[in-house]
C-alpha cells in the first residue's frame, strides 16, 4: 500500500507569488490535514478536510488556503508569498477522522521563499 | 483550545542509558496522545500511541505512560542506541477526532 505521497518536494518562490503543494493520501483514507513545520516551532495545524470539506482550520491568515478532490486527494495554496512562509509543509491521512485514529504522514514539501 | 507543552526541547543521554520526555495537555477532553519520531529529513513516523482509559503501554524499548488526572503524559526510552537520535513529537486529539494538537518537540541525541 502506498504511504501519503508530495509533491513538489521542494519548491522556491520569491515574495509576492502563490504556490501550490499536492498531496495524496494512503488509499481508502478520507481525512486530510496540513501542517507547518519551522525549526523551533514544531508541527503548526493548518486545516483538515474530510470528503471534500473543510472541517477544521488552525490559526493562519487567509493567504493560506486549500481544497480536497473526490479522490481525497488535497491540495494546499499559498497566496503573496512571505519570507516567512519559508517551511516544511507535511500533509497526513487518516481513515475518517474518528476517534483514535492513528495519522500518517507524507515526506513533506518544502518551502523556500526568497 | 488545546494547548500541549514538551520538555526537555533537548536531551543527550549516553547510549544504554535511559531517555524520559514529558508532555502536559490543557483540554481535559482530549483522549488519544500519539508519539512520533522524525529522524533527520524525515517524515513523522508514529511511534507508539496511549488512549485515554490506559496508564501505561509498552512496545519493546518504548513505553508511554499517562496520567489523566494531570494532564501530562510522558515517552520513555530503555537502552537507547544511536538509532534513537531524532525529534520526538508528542501530540493530543481532541474528544472531536479532528484534530491533533503537537507539542514543540525535543531533540534526542544518543552518545555513543
Amino acid at each position: 500500500k502506498a504511504g501519503v505521497t508530495q509533491t513538489p518536494r521542494y519548491l522556491i518562490k520569491t515574495r509576492g507569488q502563490q504556490v501550490t503543494l499536492s498531496c495524496s493520501p494512503i488509499s481508502g483514507h478520507r481525512s486530510v490535514s496540513w501542517y507547518q513545520q519551522t525549526p523551533g516551532q514544531g508541527l503548526q495545524f493548518l486545516f483538515e478536510y474530510f470528503s471534500e470539506t473543510q472541517r477544521n482550520k488552525g490559526n493562519f491568515p487567509g493567504r493560506f488556503s486549500g481544497r480536497q478532490f473526490s479522490n481525497s486527494r488535497s491540495e494546499m495554496n499559498v497566496s503573496t508569498l512571505e519570507l516567512g512562509d519559508s517551511a516544511l509543509y507535511l500533509c497526513a491521512s487518516s481513515l475518517g477522522g474518528h476517534l483514535n485514529e492513528k495519522l500518517f504522514f507524507g515526506s513533506g514539501t518544502q518551502l523556500s521563499v526568497l | 483550545g488545546e494547548n500541549v507543552e514538551q520538555h526537555p526541547s533537548t536531551l543527550s543521554v549516553q547510549e544504554g542509558d535511559s531517555a524520559v520526555i514529558k508532555c502536559t495537555y490543557s483540554d481535559s477532553a482530549s483522549n488519544y496522545f500519539p508519539w512520533y519520531k522524525q529522524e533527520l529529513g524525515k517524515r513523522p513516523q508514529l511511534i507508539i500511541d496511549i488512549r485515554s482509559n490506559v496508564g501505561e503501554k509498552k512496545d519493546q524499548r518504548i513505553a508511554v505512560t499517562l496520567n489523566k488526572t494531570a494532564k501530562h503524559f510522558s515517552l520513555h526510552i530503555t537502552e537507547t542506541q544511536p538509532e534513537d537520535s531524532a525529534v520526538y513529537f508528542c501530540a493530543a486529539q481532541d474528544n472531536y477526532g479532528q484534530n491533533f494538537v503537537f507539542g514543540p518537540g525535543t531533540r534526542l541525541s544518543v552518545l555513543p
